[in-house]
C-alpha cells in the first residue's frame, strides 16, 4: 500500500506570497493532520480534517488554513508568507477506527518551505 | 493541555551499547503515549505506543518503552544499538477519549548518535 505523499517536496517563496501544499493520505484513511516542524519550536500541530470537516485546530494565525476533499486528499494554504514560516510541513493520515483516539498517525516525507 | 519534556537533546552512544531516551509528560487528563523516529530528510515513523494494559510496550527495531504513571514517564530503551539507529527520536502524547482529534503534542526531540 502506498504511503502518505506530499507535494511539492521543496518550495521557495518570497515574503508576502501565498503557498499551497498538498497531501494524499494512505488509501482508506479519512483523517489528515498537519504539523509544522522548525528547529526553534519543534513539531507543532496545525489542524486536523476528517470527512471534509476541520475537527481540531492548533494555535496558528488565520493565515494558515486547510481543506479536505471528498477523496480525503488535503491541502493547506499559507497566505502573506513571513520569514518565520520557513519550516518542514508534515502531513499525517490515520484510519480513525479506535474510539477516543490512540490511532497511529502515518507521516509523509514533508514539504520543506523556504521563505526569502 | 499536555506537555512533553525530553530530558536529553543529544545522546551519543557506542555501537552495541544499551541506550535509554527519557521522556516525561504532564497532563490533567489520561493520555496515550507514542515514540516516533525521524531519519534525515524523512517523515516520522512510529516505533511504539501505549494505549492501555501492560506498562511495558515493545516496538519495532528492538525498541521498548515503559509507562510509569506515578513518575509520568515513558522512557525508550534498546539493549544494543546499531549504527542505523542514528536518528532523531520524538516522544508524543495525545488526550485519551477526548476531542483531541489528530492532535499529537511532541517533545523537542532527542538526537541519538551511534558511534562505531
Amino acid at each position: 500500500k502506498a504511503g502518505v505523499t506530499q507535494t511539492p517536496r521543496y518550495l521557495i517563496k518570497t515574503r508576502g506570497q501565498q503557498v499551497t501544499l498538498s497531501c494524499s493520505p494512505i488509501s482508506g484513511h479519512r483523517s489528515v493532520s498537519w504539523y509544522q516542524q522548525t528547529p526553534g519550536q519543534g513539531l507543532q500541530f496545525l489542524f486536523e480534517y476528517f470527512s471534509e470537516t476541520q475537527r481540531n485546530k492548533g494555535n496558528f494565525p488565520g493565515r494558515f488554513s486547510g481543506r479536505q476533499f471528498s477523496n480525503s486528499r488535503s491541502e493547506m494554504n499559507v497566505s502573506t508568507l513571513e520569514l518565520g514560516d520557513s519550516a518542514l510541513y508534515l502531513c499525517a493520515s490515520s484510519l480513525e477506527v479506535i474510539p477516543g483516539g490512540g490511532e497511529t498517525q502515518y507521516f509523509g516525507p514533508g514539504t520543506r518551505l523556504l521563505v526569502l | 493541555a499536555q506537555s512533553v519534556t525530553q530530558l536529553d537533546s543529544q545522546v551519543p552512544v557506542f555501537e552495541e551499547a544499551p541506550v535509554e531516551l527519557r521522556c516525561n509528560y504532564s497532563s490533567s487528563v489520561s493520555v496515550y503515549l507514542f515514540w516516533y523516529v525521524q531519519y534525515p530528510n524523512q517523515g516520522l515513523q512510529l516505533l511504539l505506543k501505549y494505549l492501555s494494559g501492560s506498562t511495558l510496550v515493545k516496538g519495532i527495531n528492538g525498541f521498548e518503552a515503559e509507562f510509569n504513571k506515578s513518575q509520568t514517564s515513558f522512557h525508550l530503551r534498546k539493549p544494543s544499538v546499531h549504527i542505523s539507529d542514528t536518528a532523531e527520536y520524538f516522544c508524543a502524547v495525545s488526550e485519551a477519549g477526548g476531542t483531541s482529534y489528530g492532535k499529537l503534542t511532541f517533545g523537542q526531540g532527542t538526537i541519538l548518535t551511534v558511534h562505531p
